[in-house]
């Protein structure tokens, strides 16, 4: 089973809501990412967690917080988002270690009015 | 620093016919990794195949097939008698040793394949 999911599929939310995105798999996995893509584009890496501990961070705004709660699951938390953070944003689980290929979810769209 | 280059925007064929996606690399490690992912319009990723820097053999897995040549930094893909479900964006990738080095992707390419 090669399957990540991803909840919501779709999300709308306003300037001053605090919303989560949630991701979860079950391959044994113990790195896994967020992705934030804007349309027409290729995936941007936001963060990397390690064996349930963040590892990289691309200087992602503080808006955006991740939590790797156990190894199976990571969620994105999202408190007063801009409209510019409105995007399709992506997990990925693999293994740790070097040149292991990535799986990816579905994607939550999220709209921020 | 690592690069990839996806030269091709955007491809359009006419179903059953052969079309190849380029993708040329830069990278100044001798450990390094190729991949290609497909994004189909529902906007997951979709795994193709991983290829290491140690390995130059070609690969076939049914109508795709895959051209690494370490001289010309290159990793192209094939798709023979493309159909309308091969319509998708396509991504190259490269990721250097060691550690979990983030995938550094090209732009994309979007084929579309008409009936």
């Amino acid at each position: 089973d090669t399957e990540v999911t991803q909840t919501p599929k779709h999300l709308v939310m306003g300037m001053t809501n605090k919303k989560s995105l949630k991701c979860e798999q079950h391959m044994g996995h113990r790195a896994m990412y967020w992705y934030k893509q804007k349309a027409k584009k290729p995936p941007e890496l936001m963060f990397v967690y390690s064996y349930e501990k963040l590892s990289i961070n691309e200087s992602v705004p503080s808006r955006f917080s991740p939590e790797c709660p156990n190894s199976s699951l990571l969620n994105l938390h999202l408190h007063a988002l801009q409209p510019e953070d409105s995007a399709l944003y992506l997990c990925a689980s693999s293994h740790p270690g070097q040149g292991y290929e990535q799986y990816f979810g579905p994607g939550t769209r999220l709209t921020v009015t | 620093a690592q690069k990839v280059t996806q030269a091709q925007t955007e491809i359009s064929v006419v179903e059953k016919e052969d079309v190849t996606l380029d993708c040329v690399y830069e990278t100044r490690d001798t450990t390094y990794y190729l991949f290609w992912y497909k994004q189909p319009p529902s906007g997951e990723l979709v795994f193709l195949i991983r290829r290491n820097s140690f390995d130059e053999q070609n690969e076939i897995s049914g109508r795709y097939s895959w051209n690494f040549q370490k001289s010309t930094s290159s990793f192209n893909f094939t798709i023979t008698a493309s159909q309308v479900v091969d319509s998708a964006v396509y991504f190259c990738a490269l990721s250097e040793s060691p550690g979990n080095t983030p995938l550094v992707f090209g732009k994309g390419t979007r084929l579309s394949v008409i009936a």
